[in-house]
């Protein structure tokens, strides 16, 4: 594809609920990254997959949060049983190996 | 833990002025990236500087390292209303690890016709 993408683009849901965030890198690019970014604070590393493997995962909040890379294309980013602080834009970036970083337009979650 | 201290948070300016921001940090870094980051988007990389001491010019904006490595500035002169947005600096750590980056919070600029 042309870009990152990531879907939803906005997901509402309430407290206690898990959500499924979705992101499509680049094809072809080997390494994919999760961020956060809340209001006020600057982007938040979550995890850093080179291929299926996630050698660094050392950003990930809790154990409620997970992420998966399958076939080294697209990763889902899971939340179980969300807080409202766990409300944020959680954006996705591809690279080659661990070049440039492509950034997605990112998922708003809101967590009522 | 690497932190990036960025100046100011909000900037508001008329069309025509010139302006710096500021990246600070008490730690070294390989390299340091700037990004600009529009409503609805993701960050879009302006440009990365990994010598201490370097200068890059893009048009009207001027990036400077530090030369022990720990801080950067981004001038931008005659500004435009197009350059209305977040810009991010952000540093990649000495050694092995430079897909991890640490961001600074981010300056909102807005530039008023």
């Amino acid at each position: 594809g042309a870009g990152v993408s990531q879907s939803p683009s906005n997901k509402v849901t309430e407290k206690g609920k898990d959500v499924e965030l979705r992101c499509d890198p680049i094809s072809g690019h080997t390494a994919l990254y999760w961020y956060r970014q809340s209001l006020g604070q600057g982007l938040e590393f979550l995890i850093y997959f080179q291929g299926n493997s996630a050698p660094d995962k050392s950003g990930l909040p809790s154990d409620r949060f997970s992420a998966e890379r399958t076939g080294g294309s697209v990763s889902t980013l899971t939340i179980q049983r969300t807080q409202q602080e766990d409300s944020a834009v959680y954006l996705c970036a591809s690279s080659l190996a661990a070049r440039t970083q492509y950034f997605g337009p990112g998922t708003r979650l809101t967590v009522l | 833990t690497q932190l990036l201290e960025q100046s100011p948070q909000f900037l508001s300016i008329q069309e025509g002025e010139n302006l710096t921001v500021y990246c600070n940090s008490s730690s070294v870094f390989s390299s340091l990236q700037w990004y600009r980051q529009e409503p609805g988007e993701g960050p879009v990389l302006l440009v990365t500087v990994v010598t201490g001491g370097e200068v890059k010019k893009l048009k009207r904006l001027t990036f400077q390292f530090g030369d022990a490595r720990k801080d950067s500035s981004l001038h931008i002169t005659a500004a435009q209303t197009g350059d209305t947005g977040l810009y991010l600096c952000a540093g990649a750590p000495p050694g092995g690890s430079n897909y991890k980056l640490t961001f600074g919070k981010g300056t909102l600029l807005t530039v008023n016709p």
